[in-house]
């Protein structure tokens, strides 16, 4: 069963804090992305990368950085945390090849709390 | 961005079919218009997806507008498992490594027992 995983379910962090959230993904997918979902809001694009590092800001990146040192990993970084980045973050890949088209593989989501 | 429109909630009897539909006026023709859904505390999982024909998988159907203007996702036989949001989103490819999904809050189905 193909699979993106993410490193933490839970994570709790003080302000000011480098927080690191890691995801890998199995499947050889060219494509990862860094999403946010907070209620009422949907989920919301922060970085993507599309090759080893490259990478793209999305929608709402201000506040975050990303790493992707290798293909299978992609790292959503946080210099300094705040409140306001209390959040469930989501990793998703994603296939750029020609008849791959599956759609975004999602993992289950960590939920940070800035305290 | 291409957006799309979907109505924020919707409920249905288990064991009937359900069509949840989606409008997406701003379509280009390279977009492919996509379906996923989010169990509760749960990432979202994709479901089925299509760029001008309809589409039938296991878990679903996906009929598309003539004009592409609008979808519809359909359950053929809804179980409680179903219960989810249902996220109906443009795949937006602008050149290779550019591309992005954009989604919006979706359509919270409640399956009725």
């Amino acid at each position: 069963d193909v699979k993106v995983t993410q490193s933490s379910r839970y994570l709790v962090k003080r302000t000011g804090e480098k927080v690191f959230l890691e995801c890998v993904q199995d499947m050889d997918h060219e494509n990862m992305f860094w999403y946010r979902q907070d209620p009422g809001l949907g989920l919301r694009l922060i970085y993507f990368s599309y090759d080893v590092k490259m990478k793209e800001k999305g929608d709402i990146p201000e506040g975050y950085s990303v790493s992707r040192e290798k293909k299978e990993r992609f790292s959503l970084i946080l210099e300094s945390a705040s409140t306001n980045q209390t959040s469930m973050y989501l990793c998703a890949s994603s296939s750029l090849r020609t008849g791959e088209d599956y759609g975004y593989t999602f993992g289950s989501g960590t939920r940070l709390t800035v305290v | 961005d291409a957006k799309t429109t979907q109505p924020n909630s919707m409920e249905s009897n288990e064991e009937e079919p359900v069509h949840l539909p989606c409008n997406h006026s701003t379509i280009s023709g390279t977009d492919y218009i996509h379906w996923y859904r989010q169990l509760p505390s749960q990432g979202p999982e994709y479901v089925i997806h299509g760029l001008t024909s309809n589409v039938n998988n296991r878990m679903a159907s996906l009929a598309i507008a003539e004009d592409r203007k609008s979808s519809t996702l359909i359950l053929h036989r809804a179980t409680l498992r179903d219960a989810a949001v249902y996220y109906c989103i443009l795949r937006v490819r602008r050149g290779f490594g550019n591309e992005k999904l954009t989604f919006g809050t979706g359509t919270r189905l409640t399956i009725i027992p």
